[in-house]
């Protein structure tokens, strides 16, 4: 069975400090997509990232970086120098749509993200 | 350039209710996704459907919950006889056939349903 483990519920960080969001996931497929949404107070789910499973590149936009590794089945998320704006819960998600042809996403619990200026 | 067109944002009905959600796709596109997020958890997939169809609606529940996505017109997710236990936001995203390929999920802002 697929599954999406976010260990780290609550995270505070004081504004200008780096903070890495873990995600672990479980998959029997050797195909699959990883993703991150952001969800502000506001509601809103904010795409941030896909990643295929062919595709271990680490990836940096902006202050965002992301660090696949499939043999430990994690795909952390760091944020460089945290900003107030940066405040959200973070979904880590895990789909097969690969296989399937079309997008059954399954995500994680999400972390809360308190940015502190 | 519309996205995923959610309506109404909020809705509140009382205990034994109906609630109708909808769900306008984006232009173009033949296929919608509904999940649901329950209060400090993550999004759930319910059901996943093309026009006229239900492909997949393994995360609905047996009772009480329907969804149609009709030839002409949004998508609708009806829950009948609401129960305090239905409040959640939920979420539709829409994508064209094989886009599950070329492009992620992108999602509407959520219809916020609380039960009183």
């Amino acid at each position: 069975a697929q599954k999406v483990t976010q260990a780290q519920t609550e995270i505070s960080v004081v504004e200008k400090e780096d903070v890495t969001l873990d995600c672990v996931y479980e998959t029997r497929d050797t195909t699959y997509y990883l993703f991150w949404y952001k969800q502000p107070p506001s509601g809103e789910l904010v795409f941030l990232i896909r990643r295929n499973s062919f595709d271990e590149q680490n990836e940096i936009s902006g202050r965002y970086s992301w660090n696949f590794q499939k043999s430990t089945s994690s795909f952390n998320f760091t944020i460089t120098a945290s900003q107030v704006v940066d405040s959200a819960v973070y979904f880590c998600a895990l789909s097969e749509a690969m296989k399937t042809s079309y997008d059954k996403v399954i995500f994680g619990p999400g972390t809360s993200l308190s940015v502190i200026p | 350039n519309a996205g995923v067109m959610q309506n109404p944002r909020h809705l509140v009905r009382r205990r034994g209710q109906e609630a109708r959600l909808r769900c306008s796709p984006m232009k173009g596109h033949s296929h919608v996704y509904w999940y649901r997020q329950l209060p400090e958890e993550g999004l759930k997939f319910m059901v996943y459907l093309q026009k006229e169809n239900i492909i997949d609606e393994s995360g609905m529940p047996k009772e009480r919950f329907s969804a149609e996505f009709p030839k002409e017109g949004p998508s609708i997710l009806r829950i009948q006889q609401v129960v305090r236990g239905d409040s959640a936001a939920y979420f539709c995203a829409s994508s064209r056939p094989g886009q599950a390929y070329n492009s992620p999920l992108h999602f509407g802002n959520g219809t916020r349903l609380t039960v009183t």
